[in-house]
């Protein structure tokens, strides 16, 4: 069974710094997609960035880009210039070609200092 | 373009009764999932409709049971509540699974 794994609960940055959120993932598959949703107050799950597993080279969505290392089953993501409004909770997924369901960690969640 | 829509967005349940709770996908989407997200937690899939049928499910007992119309929207029933069935409950759509799914802002089921 495909497993996501955040093993941060919690992270802190200073406004306008850099910060990495972690994720790992466990997959026998070849054939798969990763996601980072976040997760405001307002409950609505938000796709930030996705990578295709055949892609090599990372994802990158203006202050938010991913660091994929498919060997390690890894997927973090850096958000640059971080903001206010980026405090929320941000969950990794996972989806794959034989499975049709989104696999979510248990996220983490980062608040942004002033 | 009117993304998920859910309803209601809150809802209080005594145990032992049943709950119907609502979801229209974004526009142009045919592919309807349901999850389940405890506090604190990240969402657990509870099932997915593609066609009015039931594709794929998860590890939840029957007492969850869903349906999709033919515009395809979606229905999630909960019989025989428990205490334990109090979560969020989100709605996501897609069209093309790899493109990721879009989510509502869920509907939060307190049972008492």
């Amino acid at each position: 069974a495909q497993t996501v794994t955040q093993s941060q609960p919690e992270m802190s940055v200073q406004e306008a710094e850099t910060v990495t959120l972690s994720c790992t993932y466990d997959t026998s598959e070849s054939d798969y997609y990763l996601f980072w949703y976040k997760q405001p107050p307002s409950r609505q799950m938000i796709l930030v960035i996705r990578q295709e597993a055949y892609k090599q080279q990372n994802a990158t969505e203006n202050r938010f880009s991913v660091n994929f290392q498919k060997a390690a089953k890894s997927f973090s993501l850096k958000i640059s210039d971080s903001q206010l409004g980026d405090a929320a909770m941000y969950f990794c997924a996972y989806i794959s070609g034989a499975n049709s369901k989104l696999t979510f960690g248990k996220g983490i969640t980062l608040s942004v200092r002033p | 373009d009117a993304g998920v829509t859910q309803s209601p967005t809150h809802l209080i349940k005594t145990r032992g009764q049943q709950v119907t709770l609502r979801c229209s996908p974004k526009s142009g989407h045919d592919t309807v999932s349901w999850y389940q997200q405890a506090l604190g937690q990240g969402p657990q899939f509870i099932f997915q409709y593609y066609e009015e049928e039931e594709r794929q499910r998860g590890n939840f007992p029957d007492r969850f049971s869903g349906h999709q119309f033919p515009n395809y929207s979606s229905e999630l029933n909960v019989n025989a509540l428990l205490l334990g069935d109090s979560a969020l409950y989100l709605c996501a759509s897609t069209q093309l699974l790899y493109g990721g799914y879009t989510f509502g802002s869920g509907t939060r089921l307190t049972v008492v």
